[in-house]
């Protein structure tokens, strides 16, 4: 079964610092890879979504990951975080039947000045 | 112009009321599905549902049932509410099944269970 996994459910970083959350997932089956962020009260958007073309992703505001396939990683990363980066970011992968996602319990991202 | 639109925003009812939850998607997707988000903001997937199938996760209760007037909607009607229904309830579409495609999502709902 497919599912993925968040390592750190807290990630702190000062403006202009690099931004990395983790997120390893677990499939029979070639994955589906997305990452979504979540502001207060509000709905998820898609940052970015991994399809088995290029294997480094690039998303919007300036967020980007790289699916590794050695690693089953598909870490995000933004090279200078700001203050409005700060949110719930979520990773997920499509299960094998493509009727949901399933997702990762979620990283808080805390951006100081 | 909204692409998913869930009403109410919040919902406040005593244990054992029925409620609906309405979602509307204007974006000509063919599936829709319906996610509940908990206390430590952990999503999980409830149904997904297109013209044709309705696929049911088995660890929801018969208590919740979506119902699809039409392609562009599909609500959620809770009987007999819990305390342990509180959450967040949130509508999504997609194109189609298949996976690859990304799931747009509504504003949520937060229901509170007195």
């Amino acid at each position: 079964a497919q599912s993925v996994t968040q390592l750190g459910s807290h990630v702190s970083v000062s403006e202009g610092a690099l931004v990395l959350l983790r997120c390893n997932y677990s499939s029979s089956v070639p994955p589906y890879l997305f990452w979504y962020v979540q502001y207060p009260n509000q709905g998820l958007q898609l940052l970015l979504k991994y399809t088995s073309a290029a294997t480094l992703v690039k998303g919007i505001n300036g967020f980007e990951a790289e699916f590794k396939k050695s690693e089953t990683s598909f870490h995000l990363t933004k090279p200078s975080a700001h203050m409005s980066d700060a949110a719930e970011y979520f990773c997920a992968v499509s299960n094998q039947a493509g009727t949901a996602l399933i997702f990762g319990k979620g990283t808080t991202l805390s951006v100081s000045s | 112009d909204t692409a998913v639109s869930q009403t109410p925003k919040y919902l406040v009812t005593q244990m054992g009321n029925d409620k609906s939850i309405k979602c509307e998607q204007n974006l000509g997707h063919d599936t829709m599905y319906w996610y509940k988000q908990d206390s430590k903001k952990f999503l999980k997937i409830m149904f997904s549902y297109n013209n044709k199938e309705l696929i049911i996760n088995e660890t929801v209760p018969n208590r919740f049932s979506p119902k699809s007037p039409d392609k562009a909607h599909l609500n959620l009607h809770i009987n007999s509410l819990e305390l342990g229904d509180s959450a967040v309830y949130f509508c999504a579409s997609s194109p189609r099944g298949g996976g690859y495609n990304e799931q747009f999502f509504g504003p949520g709902t937060r229901l509170t269970v007195l």
